[in-house]
Order: structure tokens, then C-alpha cells, then sequence
């Protein structure tokens, strides 16, 4: 069973930086790539940006000035950081696992998604 | 505003059947597969539907998803009042190179 286990700093002041981190049990770590999303209060879900074993990352255009994402393989466990907060990056931040692979194991390049998700960690951005 | 566009509330009655549309474009919908994500309260997401109609394992056969074109559809047969809860559609986004939501669904079940 894959188990995302998730930490990092609930309370930041503005213009600190937010720093998350994931922890995978279970299953194949590089065979899939990594995310985080957001979900700030009583809105919807925003995706925040990923990354694959070797690095390669993709982020949300509307983050990626502030955004890095890192990935440490050797303990299965890949971050979150984004600069410069302020009160709008208050939010529940989620991450998960993402998924190219049907039930037979087969690759499909078209289709992707997000099948284990952390439990979530609250930041919230105040002075 | 959210690229995949949904209703952002659904109801009804137990044992009825309700539907939840969502809605894109070519770059994402239109040239891949979707996914239907189910969160109840105070919770994380939960995968309820990828691939346009796939169910992982575990998820009822009440489930089901659909998808035409640049359009797609989440059906829920035989309410039950645990499915209250928002449903999201999601896709990856070719031209902004990105996974993108809907704004999400708040089903009732009256």
C-alpha cells in the first residue's frame, strides 16, 4: 500500500519562505512523478507543480517566479518551496503521487493522475 | 477562474441519479484523459474515476465517467448520503503544460 506522509512549517510570516516535505512508503518511487497542490480556504483544488526522479520539474505558470520543487531519491521523499509568501498562499498544500500507468501496467503519455495523496498541512501566512 | 469549468452545485434525493459536467478545451479535455477526484469534508482528494471511465479499486459501480470532445461527465446512480461531498474533473493541460481542476462540485444529497 503507497502511503504519502507529509510536514513542514504551519505558521510563516509574509515574505518567508514555505518549505514542505513528502515522505513515499511503498511502491516504486521513480517509476512515477511527484505533486503538490493547494487548496486555499473554501476554494478549489490548484496545482502547484511536480517532478520526476531525475529532476525535471513542470510548475504552475502562475508560480513558477517563487516555485522549486526537489526531489531526493535515496529516501523517497521530494519538497516544496515557494518564496515570498503572503497572506493569498494561505492554504491546505497536498501531495501526490502521479500516475501514467493502467491497472495492466501499461503507459499511456495521454492519460495522468492522482491516485495517493498526502493528508495535507495547513499554512498559514500572517504577520 | 478555473480552466475546466463545472457546476459549482449539484442534489440529489437518496437512491436518485445526479450528474456533474465539466467542461474544457482542446489543449486539455480534448487531448487527454480525465480524472474525477471526490473530497469529502476536512479531508484530502480521493481518485474516484481517471482515465475518462476508470474506477480504481475499492470504488463503487455507482461511479461512472464519460467524456465527449472537450466535455465530460461524472454520474452518480443510487445516491447515497455519504457521497456528499465536492467533486473535482482534472486534466493535463498541453499548452500550459500543467495539470489543471475544475472549480469543483458541491453535491447535496437531500
Amino acid at each position: 500500500q503507497v502511503q504519502l506522509q507529509q510536514w513542514g512549517a504551519g505558521l510563516l510570516k509574509p515574505s518567508e519562505t514555505l518549505s514542505l516535505a513528502c515522505a513515499v512508503h511503498g511502491g516504486s518511487f521513480s517509476g512515477h512523478n511527484w505533486n503538490w497542490i493547494r487548496q486555499s480556504p473554501g476554494k478549489g483544488l490548484d496545482w502547484i507543480g511536480e517532478i520526476n526522479h531525475s529532476g525535471a520539474t513542470n510548475y504552475n505558470p502562475s508560480l513558477t517566479s517563487r516555485v522549486t520543487i526537489s526531489v531526493d531519491t535515496a529516501k523517497s521523499q521530494f519538497s516544496l518551496k515557494l518564496s515570498s509568501v503572503t497572506a493569498a498562499d494561505t492554504a491546505v498544500y497536498f501531495c501526490a503521487r502521479g500516475n501514467y500507468f493502467d491497472s495492466s501496467g501499461f503507459y499511456y503519455p495521454t492519460m495522468y493522475y492522482l491516485d495517493y495523496w498526502g493528508q495535507g498541512t495547513l499554512v498559514t501566512v500572517t504577520s | 477562474q478555473s480552466v475546466l469549468t463545472q457546476p459549482p452545485s449539484a442534489s440529489g434525493a437518496p437512491g436518485q441519479r445526479v450528474s456533474i459536467s465539466c467542461s474544457g478545451s482542446s489543449s486539455n479535455i480534448g487531448s487527454n484523459t480525465v480524472n474525477w477526484y471526490q473530497q469529502l469534508p476536512g479531508t484530502a482528494p480521493k481518485l474516484l474515476i481517471y482515465s475518462n471511465d476508470q474506477r480504481p479499486s475499492g470504488v463503487p459501480d455507482r461511479f461512472s465517467g464519460s467524456k465527449s470532445g472537450t466535455s465530460a461527465s461524472l454520474a452518480i446512480s443510487g445516491l447515497h448520503s455519504e457521497d456528499e461531498a465536492d467533486y473535482y474533473c482534472a486534466t493535463w493541460d498541453d499548452s500550459l503544460i500543467a495539470v489543471v481542476f475544475g472549480g469543483g462540485t458541491k453535491l447535496t444529497v437531500l
